[in-house]
């Protein structure tokens, strides 16, 4: 059963780059027909999606965060990586890495990891 | 971006009672080449993350109770607990996967009356 697992800092100066990374285990993550992406959910309140990318490389992002997000994916080593950049406080939140069928319904996540950004 | 907006914010049903949640897309999100609804509803239980119940607006995801059920079509949806359990107590979120950038309702609490 294919499992996801977010690691990385869970403290992030302001102005800083926040980088996660999710690894996949129990499946394939060059599997034709799935998006590798993330989600994240600030303390108490809703889900914002942040992007997510083809296993070949195409990406879509949130246009809220275009400007500052990337993600990448090296199927080799079986990760995807999120950067944000320039963090403020309203970037603290739970991060979640997910996996995508084709018809964007997201159908595995990692269990989350809280990142704040805070001096 | 399509606005998704769920009602209401929460409400507490009695076991064994149905309980139904509201979704509005502020579009339709119903895809005409293939007469698909293009809609997910997710269940978040307190620290951990949020599980898919439904996508294509009604069709549930393997291994999903069949007292939870999706109705709906264009920019109106529903989800159906019809007998609510202990366990169903969490925040459900609607999410339309139509266009970029996928977005979620708001959520909503089911509570035990």
């Amino acid at each position: 059963q294919l499992r996801l697992q977010e690691s990385g800092p869970g403290l992030v100066k302001p102005s800083k780059t926040l980088s996660l990374t999710c690894s996949v285990s129990g499946g394939s993550i060059l599997s034709n027909g799935y998006y590798w992406g993330w989600v994240r959910q600030p303390p108490g309140k809703g889900l914002e999606w942040i992007g997510n990318i083809y296993y070949f490389g195409s990406t879509n992002y949130n246009p809220s965060l275009k400007s500052r997000v990337s993600i990448s994916v090296d199927a080799l080593k079986k990760v995807f990586s999120l950067n944000l950049t320039s963090v403020t406080a309203a970037d603290t939140a739970v991060y979640y890495c997910t996996k995508s069928r084709r018809d964007g319904s997201l159908d595995s996540w990692g269990p989350g990891t809280l990142v704040i950004a805070s001096s | 971006d399509i606005v998704m907006t769920q009602s209401p914010d929460s409400l507490a049903v009695s076991l064994g009672e149905r309980a139904s949640i509201n979704c509005k897309s502020s579009q339709s999100i119903l895809y005409g080449s293939n007469n698909m609804n293009y809609l997910a509803w997710y269940q978040q239980k307190p620290g951990q993350p949020p599980k898919l119940l439904i996508y294509w607006a009604f069709t549930r995801e393997s291994g999903v109770p069949d007292r939870f059920s999706g109705s709906g079509s264009g920019t109106d949806f529903t989800l159906t607990i019809s007998s609510l359990q202990t366990e169903d107590v969490a925040v459900y979120y609607c999410q339309q996967y139509y266009s970029s950038p996928l977005t979620f309702g708001g959520g909503t609490k089911v509570e035990i009356k």
